[in-house]
């Protein structure tokens, strides 16, 4: 069965550096997402990206936050520069249409800074 | 911003025994889905509702839409350990985007031998 992947699975970075976090969709997949979950809490929205453009973002995500595209496959986040809140798991989704429809999440990135 | 509330936050049940969670939003909802996490894992679709009042079954659980697409619940008959996990609701308001699904708090259940 098709499945989003993520890398790195761990990625630990120091307060002010960048990161950059990395998510393959499902190939066949239009709609694309990324959610961040602080321990214990809940999934939160930060932003959908559909035919190259961001389609909506959250309060969270802020201008230190961008979203790429870079090549056929690969579907980018990335925080300029880390504050020690940031630190969360990091989900990328994607689904076929838009969110009407059934989103595959990847297993996620744990980002922590320090 | 706008919430979806769930309740309750923990429930510990014997397995055997039912479970039900129940989520809730202030503002009318265009559709609900339910995603189920397993501990250390990442979310997992269960099921869509879109119609006022639907009903919808997957074997053990039993999913439905408020009449008036405001609340929505998942119960669960028979827990088996493998029903642990934290399930979430997941909206798209009507008031919001078309691609902004928001999640409720949701339900953290253990099941207990």
């Amino acid at each position: 069965e098709p499945e989003v992947t993520q890398t790195p699975s761990h990625q630990v970075t120091q307060m002010g550096q960048e990161v950059i976090l990395r998510c393959v969709p499902i190939s066949n997949h239009l709609y694309f997402y990324w959610y961040r979950q602080i321990l214990g809490q809940k999934v939160e929205f930060l932003v959908s990206f559909y035919n190259n453009e961001i389609s909506e973002k959250s309060e969270i995500f802020d201008d230190q936050f961008s979203v790429e595209r870079p090549d056929g496959s690969n579907f980018t986040l990335k925080i300029r520069s880390t504050k020690l809140e940031d630190s969360a798991m990091y989900f990328c989704a994607s689904s076929v249409r838009g969110a009407v429809y059934e989103q595959y999440f990847g297993p996620g990135t744990r980002l922590t800074v320090t | 911003g706008q919430q979806v509330m769930q309740i309750p936050q923990y429930q510990h049940v014997q397995e055997g025994e039912d479970f039900t969670t129940y989520c809730n939003s202030s503002t009318t909802l265009s559709n609900i889905q339910w995603y189920k996490q397993r501990p250390g894992g990442h979310p997992v679709f269960l099921i869509q509702l879109v119609k006022s009042g639907e009903v919808k079954k997957q074997k053990r659980l039993t999913f439905q839409f408020g009449e008036a697409k405001k609340n929505s619940s998942l119960h669960i008959t028979a827990t088996q350990t493998t029903d642990v996990g934290t399930y979430f609701c997941a909206a798209l308001l009507l008031t919001g985007g078309g691609n902004k699904l928001t999640f409720g708090t949701g339900t953290q259940l253990k099941v207990e031998l």
